[in-house]
């Protein structure tokens, strides 16, 4: 499994862009990166997926470098909302009896604060 | 609101005692996932179930079960309880089997407090 190293927290101000940064030397050229944030306990949310192309939805952006080995999660205008907990995970496939399945392995993730 | 919705929402309980979550997966989700998190472990998978057929399992203790029903809902069940069991357990649905692209809906958990 491709691991994941974050930053452990994270202040931003409210307006302002959040940039998250995941470094993943180790995945494989199959591998998706996949972000992921948890609100205080609530169950965590699904933001935006990656392969190799940046990519953008109406929450966030994903930048990805060329050599795959580290992205950033960009929040364009933080809001005191997007507090939370922000994982950056690498989609592994695990064989199983009939195909394969797919887990999330969630590391420890970045604690972003946004403050007034 | 994710569309998965799991109960109890609370629970709590004594060491020894067996209890059941419950999950229902988002309209149209046949993945069942389950998940653990507690403070020292953080999130952790513990199996999957796709159309009421075990597909993947995660570091699920062998006194912890789970079963899909015909109507896709599932069940967690744990047994012979420890303190260390306390936690918050949550429920993921998505569409399909595998694939990079079925992206998981996490519902809002139940909390066990075993005492």
């Amino acid at each position: 499994d491709a691991k994941t190293t974050q930053p452990t927290s994270m202040d931003c101000a409210e307006g302002r862009a959040a940039n998250l940064p995941c470094n993943h030397s180790t995945i494989s050229g199959n591998e998706y990166v996949y972000w992921y944030r948890q609100i205080h306990s609530q169950g965590p949310q699904y933001i935006i997926h990656g392969l190799k192309n940046n990519e953008t939805n109406e929450m966030a952006s994903l930048i990805i470098t060329e050599d795959r080995k580290s992205s950033t999660l960009i929040l364009p205008h933080a809001t005191l909302r997007d507090t939370a907990v922000y994982y950056c995970i690498v989609r592994v496939s695990i064989p199983s009896y009939t195909g394969t399945a797919s887990k999330l392995t969630f590391g420890t993730g970045t604690r972003l604060q946004v403050t007034l | 609101d994710s569309g998965v919705t799991q109960t109890p929402k609370h629970l709590i309980t004594a060491t020894g005692q067996r209890v059941t979550l419950r999950c229902s997966p988002r309209s149209g989700d046949l993945s069942v996932y389950w998940y653990q998190q507690s403070l020292d472990q953080g999130l952790q998978f513990l199996i999957q179930y796709y159309n009421g057929e075990e597909r993947a399992k995660g570091n699920i203790l062998e006194r912890f079960s789970a079963q899909q029903f015909p109507d896709l809902h599932s069940e967690l069940n744990l047994s012979s309880l420890e303190l260390g069991d306390s936690a918050l357990y949550f429920c993921a649905s998505s569409v399909g089997l595998a694939g990079a692209h079925h992206e998981q809906y996490f519902g809002p958990g139940t909390r066990l407090t075993v005492t």
